[in-house]
């Protein structure tokens, strides 16, 4: 079964650094998404993007935040200057279309800790 | 706006007992709703969904949940609980509109499986 693919598993950065997370979605899949979830709490979404550009994010996804998708596989999250707070697990999720009988697929996750 | 609430954030059954795990939704038009699974150091892995077709859904693992607009709930449950059941149930529901749709997690709630 098509996996979404997650790197680095962990990641242990030192405050004020960039970090960069990294996602291969389901190739066919067109939406994406990254989630977070603080050690804990509940997943919360950050952002979805389609079509090359950012169609939602939420209030946590402050300037700090940026999203990619250099190529044609990879979609990447970064964090321009970490602060202690940005430690959590960080989902990436992709879906193939509109219709919710495509569900979204979700990573394994990378744990930030920010030290 | 449209949003879940899990009540019981930790729940405990015996194995071989059911597992009723309860999600109740807030929601102006028909919702999509999810159920998705976390073991210990892992990503999220989906259960089952409701798209508005068959009030009974089947998932994975023997679970199901019952879609009931009486009652807004989408409770998830299972008749005989396993010990590779101990997780987090994380119940959710599709948001937004167009390329802005994402899911809203609820707080989940925590399995544990007693021998």
């Amino acid at each position: 079964e098509p996996e979404v693919t997650q790197t680095p598993s962990h990641q242990v950065t030192q405050m004020g650094q960039e970090v960069i997370l990294r996602c291969v979605p389901i190739s066919n899949h067109l939406y994406f998404y990254w989630y977070r979830q603080i050690l804990g709490q509940k997943v919360e979404f950050l952002v979805s993007f389609y079509n090359n550009e950012i169609s939602e994010k939420s209030e946590i996804f402050d300037d700090q935040f940026s999203v990619e998708r250099p190529d044609g596989s990879n979609f990447t999250l970064k964090i321009r200057s970490t602060k202690l707070e940005d430690s959590a697990m960080y989902f990436c999720a992709s879906r193939d279309r509109g219709n919710p009988q495509y569900g979204y697929t979700f990573g394994s996750g990378t744990r930030l800790t920010v030290v | 706006a449209q949003s879940v609430t899990q009540l019981g954030s930790h729940v405990s059954v015996s194995e071989g007992a059911l597992v009723l795990l309860r999600c109740n939704y807030s929601s102006s038009v028909p919702p999509y709703l999810f159920w998705y699974v976390q073991y210990p150091n892992q990503g999220l892995q989906l259960l089952l969904k409701y798209t508005s077709a068959a009030t009974l859904v089947k998932g994975i693992n023997g679970f199901e949940a019952e879609f009931k607009k009486s009652e807004t709930s989408f409770h998830l449950t299972k008749p005989s609980a396993h010990m590779s059941d101990a997780a987090e149930y994380f119940c959710a529901v599709r948001t937004g509109a167009g390329s802005a749709r994402q899911l809203t997690f609820g707080s989940g709630t925590q399995l544990t499986v007693l021998p």
